[in-house]
């Protein structure tokens, strides 16, 4: 089963607003991290959060972290369409190593 | 800098016949490797990993198998394609130790049984 859940599964939004995706786990975690797809392609590593860590910044990226809910989001601000692409949350859970388990994926389409 | 390949981009394959994709990374050493496969919009379900030579660990009982028989190279292999092999398959590497770092992908291979 899915360690991440992403939410919403879908998101369309118009150039220069806000993202926001959120992901829910189940487990206790190490650290949490967000990838991006865009349309066929392999998955890009955009940041990593670990479980001391409460927020990070990466460019127009930031992602907050609340391990007592949980859960993570990634919000991208001023969005362009070159943003488009599939965003997916993957953790690797205490005692799992060597490996992350992904979520199901937040598919964002920016409007020009 | 470090590279990850894969191939080949496409396949369409007969139910029943063998399968080889192929991985290999460049400009690191002793990776970890991967090997997910991602159904049409959904998300992605390891398969295979390794830490080492010869060390595969298989994550779902199916109809696949891995082999790392260079430190670099990771194969995946069927002896008979079933229908619900069908999907995108990508390799992945991260550095390897202790801690879960981040993973690289290559560009993936979309496999289509018919």
């Amino acid at each position: 089963s899915q360690q991440g859940e992403e939410d919403p599964q879908a998101l369309s939004i118009q150039e220069g607003e806000n993202a926001t995706m959120n992901c829910s786990y189940k487990t206790s975690i190490n650290n949490l991290q967000w990838y991006r797809q865009n349309s066929g392609r392999g998955l890009v590593h955009l940041i990593l959060i670990r479980s001391n860590e409460r927020e990070k910044h990466s460019g127009r990226l930031r992602v907050t972290l609340d391990t007592s809910k949980k859960s993570s989001s990634l919000l991208i601000t001023a969005s362009r369409a070159a943003d488009t692409a599939s965003y997916f949350c993957a953790t690797d859970g205490i005692g799992a190593t060597n490996k992350l388990i992904f979520g199901t994926g937040t598919l964002l389409a920016v409007q020009p | 800098s470090q590279t990850i390949h894969q191939w080949p981009a496409t396949l369409v394959q007969p139910v029943g016949s063998p399968l080889s994709l192929e991985c290999t990374v460049e400009g690191t050493s002793n990776p970890n490797l991967y090997w997910y496969r991602q159904a049409a919009g959904r998300g992605l379900q390891l398969l295979f990993y390794s830490v080492g030579i010869g060390q595969i660990s298989s994550e779902v009982p199916q109809n696949l198998s891995a082999s790392r028989p260079q430190d670099r190279q990771f194969i995946l292999s069927s002896k008979k394609l079933l229908l619900s092999d069908s999907g995108f398959y990508l390799c992945a590497w991260s550095r390897s130790g202790g801690v879960i770092y981040e993973q690289y992908f290559g560009p993936g291979t979309r496999l289509t049984v018919t």
